[in-house]
């Protein structure tokens, strides 16, 4: 089945213990984002990734971090989580292409604490 | 900032088609209309997209009008699974060429469908 994971799905932690977020896709998408969504605020982009080795900032990236060394997994980072990044968070991922197609495929979202 | 708006909240009845509107009126010649919907917490999910013609998958169908400015979410005989925040938005199709296929969601409409 074609989907998108998120490890884990649920996590309370305290300030500054550095966690990760994994984020897989099986269906070989060059392109893979993370969002956080916070109500009122709605969803933004926190970083992206066109490719393995390429990744580049979205529209909130203060106090994360991502890798793309492989094209399957994109994991975020927090090095020192605050309680301001307490969020419900969603991987995403499409296949780069130029035709008019922008169909995401999220995963099912990872519910931060930071206490 | 979103180009679009949508209203807050509709409910439709259980079996009734559900038609939710969006405004566009600043898009451009190139941008695309796409609908996503989120249900409860999930990941969202893509539902349809169009320039200027009508489409129609096995979710939904959007029309669009003649000027652009406006278009129509249609769910033929809703269920309470539909029940959702649908999400409205316009941006040019694929790759940017800004660097990323990053969605901008805004407030959405929340449909309640009722039993």
């Amino acid at each position: 089945e074609a989907q998108v994971t998120q490890n884990p799905r649920y996590l309370i932690t305290v300030t500054g213990k550095k966690l990760t977020v994994t984020c897989s896709q099986n269906m070989n998408h060059e392109y893979m984002s993370w969002y956080r969504q916070d109500p009122g605020l709605g969803l933004r982009q926190i970083y992206y990734s066109m490719n393995v080795e390429v990744t580049d900032k979205g529209d909130v990236p203060e106090g994360y971090k991502v890798s793309r060394k492989e094209k399957r997994n994109f994991p975020l980072i927090l090095e020192s989580p605050s309680p301001n990044q307490t969020s419900l968070y969603f991987c995403a991922s499409t296949p780069r292409r130029t035709s008019e197609l922008n169909e995401q495929f999220f995963g099912p979202g990872t519910r931060l604490t930071v206490l | 900032d979103a180009k679009t708006t949508q209203p807050p909240s509709m409910d439709c009845a259980e079996g009734r088609a559900a038609n939710l509107p969006c405004n566009h009126s600043t898009i451009s010649g190139n941008e695309y209309v796409y609908w996503y919907r989120q249900i409860h917490s999930q990941g969202p999910q893509y539902i349809i997209h169009g320039l200027k013609n009508n489409e129609t998958n096995e979710m939904a169908s959007l029309i669009i009008t003649e000027d652009r400015k406006s278009s129509t979410l249609i769910l033929p005989h809703a269920t309470l699974r539909d029940t959702a925040v649908y999400y409205c938005i316009v941006r040019e199709g694929g790759y940017s060429g800004a660097g990323s296929y990053q969605l901008t969601f805004g407030k959405g409409t929340k449909l309640s469908v009722i039993p």
